[in-house]
């Protein structure tokens, strides 16, 4: 089982420019959820699917913030005219089974690192 | 403000010695609780869940969680320096997403 994948690991974009972040969900988990971790905020939940439909964006920044979830096997974040203040560690999670009661845990990736100069 | 909070902020514990976190929700709604475990550089991993009135013990780990006053707590017995790391608590309602508190840095050492 190779867990939960993210690409890429390291993203350097320029302010204005759009950044894409990947996700690869653990082959049968039927929810995905995309969060932000920085120093200050510490891990902000932003969106989650479940059976690839949107459940709660509710962490979602209204605008340049989209999430997407084509097929079972991965989700994309994406962010238009970055910002400084978008550079964070971009953590997706994939669970087995939660919604079920909520007694699923979370299986964490990697991280991007999105970093805005 | 943050709808989990910590405390302490951090923690410095002797190595064989006790370290006890705590965790509250001020979101009345919420009935699951966790405790992740975050190693620097490292992605959270799940260390417990309680989601009922009562204590919950695994090895060196014991929760405690009291819904009435939606407060949970996690003590370490006979800390390790391999337990240095960030403890997020975090909470949920029925099919919402988890929302984590800053957290409490443990340092343990020898």
């Amino acid at each position: 089982n190779a867990g939960v994948i993210q690409t890429p690991r390291h993203k350097v974009t320029g302010k204005g420019q759009e950044a894409t972040l990947w996700c690869e969900p653990i082959s049968g988990h039927s929810a995905v959820f995309w969060y932000r971790q920085t120093i200050v905020q510490g891990l902000e939940f932003l969106t989650y699917f479940r059976n690839q439909a949107p459940i709660d964006d509710s962490g979602m920044p209204k605008e340049r913030f989209s999430a997407q979830m084509p097929n079972q096997s991965h989700s994309t974040l994406k962010i238009q005219s970055t910002q400084p203040q978008d550079s964070a560690v971009y953590l997706c999670a994939s669970s087995l089974d939660w919604g079920g009661r909520g007694t699923g845990q979370l299986y964490f990736g990697e991280g991007s690192k999105l970093t805005v100069l | 403000q943050q709808k989990v909070q910590q405390s302490p902020e951090s923690l410095i514990v002797p190595e064989g010695g006790m370290a006890s976190l705590n965790c509250t929700s001020s979101d009345r709604n919420v009935d699951y609780f966790w405790w992740y475990r975050q190693h620097s550089g490292k992605s959270p991993k799940m260390l417990m869940s309680i989601f009922s009135n009562g204590e919950k013990e695994e090895g060196r780990f014991t929760v405690h969680l009291n819904k009435a006053s939606l407060h949970t707590s996690l003590h370490i017995r006979d800390s390790q320096p391999s337990d240095s790391a960030l403890y997020l608590c975090a909470a949920s309602t029925y099919a919402q997403g988890l929302t984590f508190g800053l957290g409490t840095r443990v340092s343990v050492f020898p």
